[in-house]
């Protein structure tokens, strides 16, 4: 079983660039969300979705989006990358009822120069 | 708002047992969680626990909640240097499982031989 996909792995970008961070389950998870990890803070939730075609923000959504066209993925979109976005990325997934438990990527480590 | 507070480190010997706080915020949180995160990889469950239970033992695992003072604990005994990570406690904020959890800051697990 792949769980839970995230590429790239990592990545570079200068100041102003847009790019896509991909995450795709397998596991056909209702809900799927994105988190970003920095030293001291935690996993601070960014944008989550509850189903194909609803989306909703987390606590820190600024400069970022989302879509949920299918249930297996769930790609976060940086806008205009700035280096206050330098961090770890991971995607999550969880069904619906049951214990709530996260279903973790391996993370994309983003550098903002 | 809610908020999932620990501390940042914790040094022990191999063989003790290692004792890991949390505090939380939201009372209505109907799951708690402790996760274990090692170098370079995603986030993994180790253990829950029901809101109305007092303690949850698996293996060399106890969780002990004290729903009064909004304390969750982690001991983790015969501690093994395997066990060098870090340890994320986590709360759903609401009742209803959305697939969003509140995690605390972390706390790195050293385990010294």
């Amino acid at each position: 079983n792949a769980g839970v996909t995230q590429t790239p792995k990592f990545q570079v970008l200068k100041t102003g660039q847009s790019m896509t961070l991909q995450c795709a389950q397998d596991m056909n998870h209702e809900y799927m969300s994105w988190y970003r990890q920095d030293p001291g803070m935690g996993l601070r939730l960014i944008h989550y979705s509850v189903g194909a075609g609803i989306t909703d923000q987390g606590e820190v959504p600024n400069g970022y989006n989302v879509s949920r066209s299918t249930t297996e993925d769930f790609p976060l979109r940086l806008l205009s990358a700035a280096p206050s976005q330098t961090s770890v990325y991971f995607c999550a997934s969880s069904a619906a009822g049951g214990t709530g438990e996260l279903f973790f990527g391996e993370g994309s480590r983003l550098t903002v120069l | 708002g809610e908020d999932v507070e620990q501390s940042l480190f914790l040094s022990v010997r191999e063989g003790d047992s290692s004792v890991i706080n949390c505090t939380y915020t939201d009372s209505s949180s109907t799951y708690l969680y402790w996760y274990k995160q090692e170098p370079g990889a995603g986030l993994q469950l180790l253990t829950y626990i029901f809101s109305n239970m007092d303690m949850k033992q698996d293996q060399r695992l106890t969780v002990l909640l004290n729903k009064k003072d909004k304390h969750l604990s982690l001991r983790i005994a015969d501690t093994q240097t395997g066990d060098s990570a870090i340890y994320f406690c986590a709360e759903s904020p609401s009742s209803s499982n959305t697939g969003k959890l509140i995690f605390g800051q972390g706390t790195t697990l050293q385990v010294k031989p």
